[in-house]
């Protein structure tokens, strides 16, 4: 079973800019979860989606947003980018099937904001 | 609110040499524990994982017990080896908080031969 993929791997953008980042998720699973990874702070949440729907929001401004299409691929958008926007952006999908709520990493989006 | 505290990194320790690597918790009911590992230039993987008190976690070595009595799940493992260099993130998913996973902020690890 292929694995969560994320384009592209790597960009580069300068202030103001927007940028849309991709997420495929394993098949057959429903659930997509986006985290920003910087040094400083950690895992932060983004958001989750599931069957189109945002089911969970983390303490991001609105310039973040994100949307899941009908078979499960999601993307994120994020507008008027600022330096601090910098980070690897990873995408996360699971089956929603297990309590556990184990989640499957893809290899994430390195976005370097000049 | 919910929150993860791992151990500041990075950790340095020679091949086969015993890690221990902390992480506490606080959640207001009874959260699931996880240990993922990042290594170099991939996402984050399941490493092992206890869903309540007194479990056991283990996999490739690792292994990880729920204790609710210290609100702790340490990551241990006997005799590290070169490939096992990595950030170790801690997190849990409470099943009260709309089932989102909590992280703590990841542990590097570096082991050298």
């Amino acid at each position: 079973k292929a694995g969560v993929t994320q384009t592209p791997r790597y960009l580069i953008k300068t202030r103001g800019q927007q940028v849309t980042l991709s997420c495929s998720p394993i098949s057959g699973h429903r659930s997509v979860s986006w985290y920003q990874q910087t040094p400083g702070q950690g895992l932060q949440f983004l958001f989750e989606y599931f069957s189109e729907t945002q089911r969970n929001k983390g303490n991001f401004p609105g310039r973040f947003s994100g949307r899941q299409f009908s078979n499960s691929r999601s993307e994120m958008n994020v507008s008027t980018l600022e330096l601090g926007d910098s980070a690897l952006y990873l995408c996360a999908s699971s089956s929603r099937q297990s309590s556990y709520n184990e989640q499957f990493f893809g290899p994430g989006t390195r976005l370097t904001v000049l | 609110g919910d929150s993860v505290t791992q151990m500041e990194g990075p950790v340095t320790l020679s091949e086969e040499a015993f890690l221990t690597i902390n992480c506490t918790y606080t959640a207001t009911g009874y959260p699931s524990l996880f240990w993922y590992v990042q290594y170099p230039g991939e996402g984050l993987q399941l490493l092992l994982k206890a869903t309540k008190a007194d479990d056991k976690g283990s996999n490739k070595g690792f292994e990880a017990t729920y204790r609710k009595e210290t609100t702790s799940f340490h990551l241990e493992k006997g005799s590290v080896q070169v490939s096992d260099s990595a950030v170790y993130f801690c997190a849990l998913v409470d099943a009260g908080n709309n089932r989102k996973l909590i992280w703590g902020l990841g542990t590097s690890l570096a082991v050298n031969p």
